[in-house]
C-alpha cells in the first residue's frame, strides 16, 4: 500500500512569512500533484511534477520533485492571507496506476 | 464549460435511510473517482471507474456502499441503510483517459443523523 505523509500538519504564520511544506514517502509515484483546499469546496489542482529532481514555479509558490520521486516540497514566499487552506499532496498508484493517493495535508493558516 | 458537478451539496438522512450522490464529470472526461473526506483528514479513496465499468473498488466498503456509471447520466454513489459513522464529504473526481491530472467537484455533504 503505497502511502504519503505530510509535514507539519499544521501550521500559522504571520502575512510576509516564508514557508515550506513536505510530502513524503516510501514508494516512487510516477507523478505527484499539489492541491489546495478551503473549507467547503473540492481541492484545485496546483501543479503536477513528473521527473525526479523538476522544480517548478507558480508566482510565490515553487513546487520541488525529489530526485528519487519519492517526496515532494512545496515554499511559498511572503505568505499572503489568500494562501490560507488546506494543501494536499497526491501521488499516482494504486492497482491501475491510475489511483491518486492522498496525504493527509497541511492546513496552512496566514494572520494579517 | 462546466466543471464537474456533485449533488445533493448538503444531504441529511437518519440511520437506517439510504443516501443517494450524483456526479457528472467534466465534458468529455469519461473517468470517474469518488472519495471521502472526514472532518481534519485528507481524502480517502473508495472507487474509480470508466463509463459501465468499475476499474477499482478497493477503498469501498464490502457492504452498503455500491457505484455506477452509467452509459447516459451520472455517476451515482449509493449508500443502503446509512450509519452516523458515515458522515462525511464525498467528492466526485473526473479525469480524461490515460490523464494523471483530477478535476474535483464541490462535493456532498452527508448528515447521518
Amino acid at each position: 500500500t503505497q502511502l504519503l505523509e505530510q509535514s507539519p500538519q499544521f501550521l500559522s504564520i504571520q502575512e510576509g512569512e516564508n514557508l515550506t511544506v513536505y510530502c513524503n514517502s516510501s514508494s516512487v509515484f510516477s507523478s505527484l500533484q499539489w492541491y489546495r483546499q478551503e473549507p467547503g469546496e473540492g481541492p484545485v489542482l496546483l501543479v503536477t511534477v513528473v521527473t525526479g529532481g523538476e522544480v517548478k514555479k507558480l508566482k510565490r509558490l515553487t513546487f520541488q520533485f525529489g530526485d528519487a520521486r519519492k517526496d515532494s516540497s512545496l515554499h511559498i514566499t511572503a505568505a499572503q492571507t489568500g494562501d490560507t487552506g488546506l494543501y494536499l499532496c497526491a501521488g499516482a498508484g494504486g492497482n491501475y496506476g491510475q489511483n491518486f493517493v492522498f496525504g493527509p495535508g497541511t492546513r496552512l493558516s496566514v494572520l494579517p | 464549460n462546466a466543471g464537474v458537478m456533485q449533488n445533493p451539496r448538503h444531504l441529511v438522512r437518519r440511520r437506517g435511510q439510504e443516501a443517494r450522490l450524483r456526479c457528472s464529470p467534466m465534458k468529455g472526461h469519461s473517468h470517474v473517482y469518488w472519495y471521502r473526506q472526514l472532518p481534519e483528514e485528507g481524502l480517502k479513496f473508495m472507487v474509480y471507474l470508466q463509463k459501465e465499468n468499475i476499474i477499482d473498488e478497493s477503498g469501498m466498503p464490502k457492504e452498503r456502499f455500491s457505484a455506477e456509471f452509467p452509459k447516459e447520466g451520472p455517476s451515482i454513489l449509493r449508500i443502503q441503510q446509512v450509519v452516523r459513522g458515515d458522515s462525511a464529504a464525498y467528492f466526485c473526481a473526473s479525469s480524461p483517459g490515460g490523464a494523471n491530472v483530477l478535476t474535483f467537484g464541490a462535493g456532498s455533504r452527508l448528515t447521518v443523523l
